[in-house]
């Protein structure tokens, strides 16, 4: 089973280039989500989508933009790219969104903006 | 809002001897409560969780219970191995809304010497 996979593995960005962090899950959830985590903090969310064609923003979304067009696939796009982006991104996905769902998370993306 | 307080680490301990990493949480309602754990170079998978106040989640000889009195649900593991070197994150998703996204704490980096 893939689960959730994300690429690539590792970035470097120059300040003001743009990029797409590619997100896909193969177990049909409908839910899906991009946090970022940076050194010492937790998880914080930057987007979700509840299915496809439906995203909002979660607690960090500046800089960044989603779409999900399919189920499978959740791109988050980072224009303009900052240094204050630097950090690891993680990709994840819920068959549903009551309290006692657990989320599968991705193997991350860490990304360096110099 | 809803918050998740880890006690600070790195924590070092030597093989066999006994964890607890402390978690207390603040949310409205009654959240569920997660473990999650990121081994290097990987994502984050569940560990274990709790659903309702003064269940006990376990797995891989980890445990934690749910105390609503105490708002905690802290680690533990009676006696820990190499292969269990990895960073914890306590979670926890709340009742209604959307704050029922997943709230992290920051996560306590354990390593286990030989």
């Amino acid at each position: 089973n893939a689960g959730v996979t994300q690429t690539p593995k590792f970035r470097i960005l120059k300040i003001g280039q743009s990029m797409t962090l590619q997100c896909t899950q193969d177990m049909n959830h409908n839910y899906m989500y991009w946090y970022r985590q940076d050194p010492g903090m937790g998880l914080k969310l930057i987007y979700y989508s509840v299915g496809a064609g439906i995203t909002d923003k979660g607690e960090v979304p500046n800089g960044y933009n989603v779409s999900r067009s399919t189920t499978e696939d959740f791109p988050l796009r980072l224009e303009l790219a900052a240094p204050s982006q630097t950090s690891v991104y993680f990709c994840a996905s819920s068959y549903s969104d009551t309290k006692n769902t657990e989320a599968f998370f991705g193997q991350g993306t860490r990304l360096t903006v110099v | 809002g809803n918050s998740v307080t880890q006690m600070e680490g790195p924590v070092t301990l030597s093989e066999e001897a006994f964890l607890t990493i402390n978690c207390t949480y603040t949310a409205t309602g009654y959240p569920s409560l997660f473990w999650y754990v990121q081994y290097p170079g990987e994502g984050l998978q569940l560990l274990l969780k709790a659903t309702k106040a003064d269940d006990k989640g376990s797995n891989k000889g980890f445990e934690a219970t749910y105390r609503k009195e105490t708002t905690s649900f802290h680690l533990e593991k009676g006696s820990v191995q190499v292969s269990d070197s990895a960073v914890y994150f306590c979670a926890l998703r709340a009742d209604s809304g959307s704050a029922r996204q997943l709230t992290f704490g920051s996560g306590t980096q354990l390593t286990v010497l030989p």
